[in-house]
């Protein structure tokens, strides 16, 4: 079975800071990969996704994510954070053969406090 | 363009009681999901409706739960004889068949008392 690992609850970085958040998955082949941000009392908003091709993909709001296939980890990365970044952060996985029902497996979740 | 909403957006009821949440995928998109998010839980699965197939209802708790979508768009998430295990936010995605990201909507926060 999938899973999702996100083994950071929480983490508190100054403004201007560098963030890095880290996801690992298991799945038995390629997955489909996404990071997804939620502000307190919203829905899920898509940061960035993996598919295929380019191991570094960019995303909204400077978000970046490398997937590395020896690692098994789909990591996220901005090189300076704002104080609206402050959110929850979701790594997910999904099956990358078509015509599967695609449900995502989702990590726990972490949330990110950013000082001024 | 309008992106999936949900309603009520907030919903408090008492133990025992049934519920039915509402939820409008983004117009053209056939396939819709139905997740919860419960505190300290992350998100789960629920349940798929794709098109006019059988929806993977795998993810269903309990008996309890159901959904049914009608005509292919709205979609009705309905739990029976509510417990307080089941206050969590639930949360709908729809994707099209063209990609394979899914749209999510604000959620209904339920609050089972």
């Amino acid at each position: 079975a999938q899973s999702v690992t996100q083994p950071d609850i929480h983490i508190t970085v100054s403004e201007g800071a560098s963030l890095e958040l880290r996801c690992n998955y298991s799945y038995g082949a390629t997955p489909y990969l996404f990071w997804y941000v939620q502000s307190p009392g919203q829905g899920l908003q898509l940061l960035l996704k993996y598919f295929s091709g380019d191991t570094l993909v960019q995303g909204i709001k400077g978000f970046e994510a490398e997937f590395k296939r020896s690692q098994s980890s789909f990591n996220l990365r901005k090189p300076s954070v704002h104080w609206s970044d402050a959110a929850e952060y979701f790594c997910a996985v999904g099956p990358s053969n078509t015509g599967t029902a695609s449900k995502l497996t989702f990590g726990t979740g972490t949330r990110l406090q950013v000082t001024l | 363009g309008a992106g999936v909403s949900q309603s009520p957006s907030n919903k408090v009821t008492e133990k025992g009681k049934d519920v039915e949440l509402r939820c409008d995928p983004i117009s053209g998109h056939t396939a819709l999901y139905w997740y919860r998010q419960s505190l300290g839980q992350g998100l789960e699965f629920l349940i798929y409706f794709q098109g006019n197939s059988a929806p993977d209802k795998s993810g269903l708790p309990s008996d309890r739960f159901s959904a049914e979508r009608t005509g292919g768009s709205v979609s009705t998430l309905t739990i029976q004889r509510t417990q307080q295990e089941d206050s969590a936010v639930y949360l709908c995605a729809s994707r099209s068949l063209a990609e394979e990201t899914q749209y999510f909507g604000p959620g209904t926060r339920l609050l089972v008392l």
